[in-house]
């Protein structure tokens, strides 16, 4: 099975910060990898999806970049609803593991 | 608009099964897969596995295989996934999610809002 991993686990910002989190990969996955955001007590929401398409109605505040084995996640400027938990996922190959998630808080 | 509604929340023994529903409305089911994920209270996501709407085809983790039916229903527009002998760790919520296969990289771009199943003697 693909492994995948975040970094940092958690980390602390403040509104209007800029932040990346970083999704590694523990084989090559090409492109197949997507990040959700999942706010407390809801379903995880698609924001990027093919790591760097943005998914419709998500705002330009995050990007994406990467490929092979490691891809970040760009929030800028972070607003309230930012703070929540982000997940990558990989589907090159099943199971379509997640990463474990980074938990963003307020500072 | 795309939306995915599930079923409610469930109580189940220790040793039973539990069959959790995913109603798509709002685009063609045969046209996408759905894919289930649960996550155990305050951990992280774990992926259980997928069904092609259009096929019936499923892929689901290994360590799920042995446990669970995913299915499809085209007329009623509606995925199950059954789960036997649940065990205490199973509780959880479960989510469905519909898999965009055309896009060849298969994000699940819409969610359910999640079924709680309790497992509890």
């Amino acid at each position: 099975d693909i492994q995948v991993t975040q970094s940092p686990s958690s980390l602390s910002a403040s509104v209007g910060d800029n932040i990346t989190i970083t999704c590694r990969a523990s084989q090559n996955i090409i492109n197949y990898l997507h990040w959700y955001r999942q706010k407390p007590g809801r379903a995880p929401e698609l924001l990027i999806f093919s790591v760097s398409s943005l998914q419709s109605g998500v705002s330009s505040r995050f990007s994406g970049s990467g490929y092979g084995t490691e891809f970040t996640l760009t929030i800028s400027g972070l607003q309230p609803a930012d703070f929540a938990i982000y997940y990558c996922q990989q589907t090159y190959s099943p199971p379509f593991t997640f990463g474990p998630g980074t938990k963003v808080d307020i500072e | 608009q795309v939306q995915l509604v599930q079923s409610g929340a469930e109580v189940k023994k220790p040793g039973a099964s539990v069959k959790v529903s995913c109603k798509a409305s709002g685009y063609i089911f045969r046209d996408y897969g759905i894919s289930w994920v649960r996550q155990a209270p305050g951990r992280g996501l774990e992926w259980m596995g997928w069904i092609s709407a259009k096929n019936g085809h499923t892929n689901s983790a290994q360590k799920f295989q042995d446990r669970v039916t995913m299915t499809a229903d085209t007329s009623k527009s509606t995925a199950y996934m059954d789960l036997r002998s649940l065990r205490s760790d199973d509780s959880a919520f479960y989510y469905c999610a519909r898999v965009a296969i055309a896009s060849g990289d298969w994000p699940s771009d819409y969610w359910g809002q999640g079924t709680l199943v309790t497992v509890s003697s």
